[in-house]
C-alpha cells in the first residue's frame, strides 16, 4: 500500500529558530493535514489544505505556523519562531478526493530546548 | 463543539481477555467515526470505521458499532494478545478534520 513519509523523524531546535517539517502525501491524494501530539496527550487537528490554500485551521495554528506545498510532491510545516511547548510528534495525513480513510505518516518528534 | 471522550486509561489485560474500550462522542451532524492504534514508537494507523448509523466496523478481530441513539463507539475484541498492546484513539471526522479522543493504553500481559 502507498505510504505518507515525513523527515526527519527527529528533530531537535532551540527555542526562537526555526523549523521546517517535511511530508510526502501519497501521489494522487488532494487534501493534506496536519495534526500534532503533545506527548501523552490526545491528537490535535492543525491545518487542512487543499487545492493550493488553507481550507481549515485550528486556534492552534497561529501566525508561527504556516504550511506549504512548494512543488508537486511535498507538504510542509513551518514553525517560524519555536517555542518550548511546540515540543510534540507532528503527523501529516493525506486523503484522496471524498474518501474518509486518512492516511498518516509516521511522524516528526520535535524537541524544543 | 464537536468532541469525542473515551475511557481513561491505563488498561492492563491478560491473554485472551474480552476488551472493552468506551467511547461517546459530540457532534452537530452525522460524523463518520474512526477507531485508529498507535502501536509503541510508531504513527497512526487506522484500525476501523464506520460511515453511518448501525454500521460495524472490524478489523483484526477488533470490532466498533456506530449507535446514534447513545452516540457511541465502543471498541471490542474477543480475545486480546500480547500484540495488541498499544495506544487506541477513538476519533470522529465531520468535514474534513479528524477530532480525536484523549486515547486508551492497553497493555495485554502474557
Amino acid at each position: 500500500e502507498p505510504e505518507v513519509t515525513q523527515t526527519p523523524s527527529h528533530q531537535v531546535t532551540q527555542m526562537g529558530q526555526e523549523v521546517i517539517l517535511r511530508c510526502v502525501p501519497i501521489s494522487n491524494h488532494l487534501y493534506f493535514y496536519w495534526y500534532r501530539q503533545i506527548l501523552g496527550q490526545k491528537v490535535e487537528f492543525l491545518v487542512s489544505f487543499y487545492n493550493n490554500e488553507i481550507s481549515e485551521k485550528s486556534e492552534i495554528f497561529d501566525d508561527q505556523f504556516s504550511v506549504e506545498r512548494p512543488d508537486g510532491s511535498n507538504f510542509t510545516l513551518k514553525i517560524r519562531s519555536t517555542k518550548l511547548e511546540d515540543s510534540a510528534m507532528y503527523f501529516c495525513a493525506s486523503i484522496p478526493t471524498g474518501a474518509a480513510k486518512q492516511y498518516f505518516g509516521p511522524g516528526t518528534r520535535l524537541t524544543v530546548t | 463543539g464537536d468532541s469525542v471522550t473515551q475511557m481513561e486509561g491505563p488498561v492492563t489485560l491478560s491473554e485472551e481477555a474480552f476488551l472493552t474500550i468506551n467511547c461517546t462522542y459530540t457532534a452537530t451532524g452525522y460524523p463518520s467515526l474512526f477507531w485508529y492504534v498507535q502501536y509503541p514508537g510508531e504513527g497512526l494507523q487506522l484500525l476501523l470505521k464506520a460511515t453511518k448509523a448501525d454500521d460495524k466496523g472490524s478489523n483484526k478481530g477488533f470490532e466498533a458499532t456506530y449507535r446514534k441513539e447513545t452516540t457511541s463507539f465502543h471498541l471490542e475484541k474477543g480475545s486480546v494478545q500480547v500484540s495488541d498492546s498499544a495506544v487506541y484513539f477513538c476519533a470522529l471526522r465531520w468535514g474534513g478534520k479528524l477530532i480525536f479522543g484523549q486515547g486508551t493504553e492497553l497493555s495485554v500481559k502474557p
